[in-house]
This record gives C-alpha cells, structure tokens and sequence, in this order.
C-alpha cells in the first residue's frame, strides 16, 4: 500500500533531550516536507526537500533540523525542544511536478508534548 | 509571501443543512488551489483541487468548489451536510511559478454537523 509512515503517533519527552520524529514514504517521492499544526493557524511548512541532499526552509524552521540522505526518509530533528514546540506533527511527500495529479499524501501525524 | 485566509473557524450546522466554507488567498499571479479534508484524529485527504479549465470543481463526497478569480477566492460548498461531514477544512494554495510543490494552508475552520 502507498503511504507515508510516521513514527511515532504520540511522543511525551522533556525540554532539552533531542528527539528524532521519522518519516517515510514507499511512493519514490522526490518532493517531501514537515508541517506543523497549530489550532487557528493551520499548517505551517517547517521544512521541505525537493531531492536527496537537497532541503530548504519553510515557514518555521527555528528549533528543528532535517536530512534527506535517502529518498524515502525525511525525518525532523528537534536538537533541544521547547514547549512552544508542543504541536502536531505531519509529514508528506509528492512526485516532484505533479502536484496537479496527485496533491500531497501525508502521514497520519506525530503529536508531541514537550513539558 | 502569499497567505491563504479561511474566515469561519468554526461553523456549527444541522444535517440537511447547506455548507459554504470561504477561502481567500493573497498571491497575485496563477494559482493552483485545493481543499483538504482533516476527520477527527485523521491524517489530511483531498477533497478537490483546481489547476485549470472549469472554475466550478467537483471532489469526493459530494463536495464542490468555485473559483473566482475576480475575488482571489475558492470557497467550498455542499448542499446538505451530513453527520459524517464533521471534520476540519483546510484550503490551501500552491503559486504556479517554479514554487514546485510548496503548499501555504490556511488556518482551517472546523465544522460540526449536528444529526
């Protein structure tokens, strides 16, 4: 089955301990991307990579690091979290070009509670 | 940067009951535009999505949308809700300029159906 698969589903850690949220896709995606998801804001793009060894900063990149070393895993980095960095997480890719055909597909989403 | 602005936060109807959702956007040039679906504790889904031709689109579940380009708008509707319908809307924008497959969301508005 066509999927992006994020571990984990729900992630309780404490400030300062770095953490990794992993993402993958089995789709050949070139194009992914990690959003946040904030009540009454929407999604906002943290970061996204077009191809391997290739990523650029969204919206809100502050606090978080990524690497795309392979094209099927993305994942996000938090090097020291914060509380403000207590969100919902989501991960998702498409064929590079074919947004048109296809839309983003993402993952079933990672909440995190930092305290 | 270009936004996307979604009015109603929250909208509360009766099963039967007709639905318009308003998404604004501020980008100026040619625009490819969607709607996606978020049901509670769910990953996001398409709903629909507009790239050319016929302003007037039609997606899953009995969903359509109009864009107006006049307006900078993209307002989704559905002429009687359904219970199952309750869930988060989400519009979002994608600048058809060499911007790849970047999506700006708006902040979405929540609807309960009330059966």
């Amino acid at each position: 089955e066509a999927q992006v698969t994020q571990n984990p589903r729900y992630l309780i850690t404490v400030t300062g301990k770095k953490l990794t949220v992993t993402c993958s896709q089995n789709m050949n995606h070139e194009y992914m991307s990690w959003y946040r998801q904030d009540p009454g804001l929407g999604l906002r793009q943290i970061y996204y990579s077009m191809n391997v060894e290739v990523t650029d900063k969204g919206d809100v990149p502050e606090g978080y690091k990524v690497s795309r070393k392979e094209k099927r895993n993305f994942p996000l980095i938090l090097e020291s979290p914060s509380p403000n960095q207590t969100s919902l997480y989501f991960c998702a890719s498409s064929p590079a070009g074919a947004l048109a055909n296809y839309g983003y597909t993402f993952g079933s989403g990672t909440r995190l509670t930092v305290v | 940067a270009q936004s996307v602005s979604q009015h109603n936060h929250h909208v509360i109807l009766s099963e039967a009951a007709s639905l318009e959702l308003g998404c604004n956007y501020s980008y100026g040039g040619t625009v490819n535009l969607f709607w996606y679906v978020q049901y509670p504790g769910q990953h996001l889904q398409l709903l629909l999505k507009y790239f050319s031709g016929d302003p007037l689109v039609k997606g899953i579940k009995g969903f359509e949308a109009e864009f107006i380009k006049s307006k900078f708008s993209f307002n989704l509707r559905k002429p009687s809700v359904q219970w199952s319908d309750t869930a988060e809307y989400f519009c979002a924008v994608n600048p058809n300029n060499n911007a790849g497959n970047m999506l700006t969301f708006g902040g979405g508005t929540r609807l309960m159906v009330k059966p």
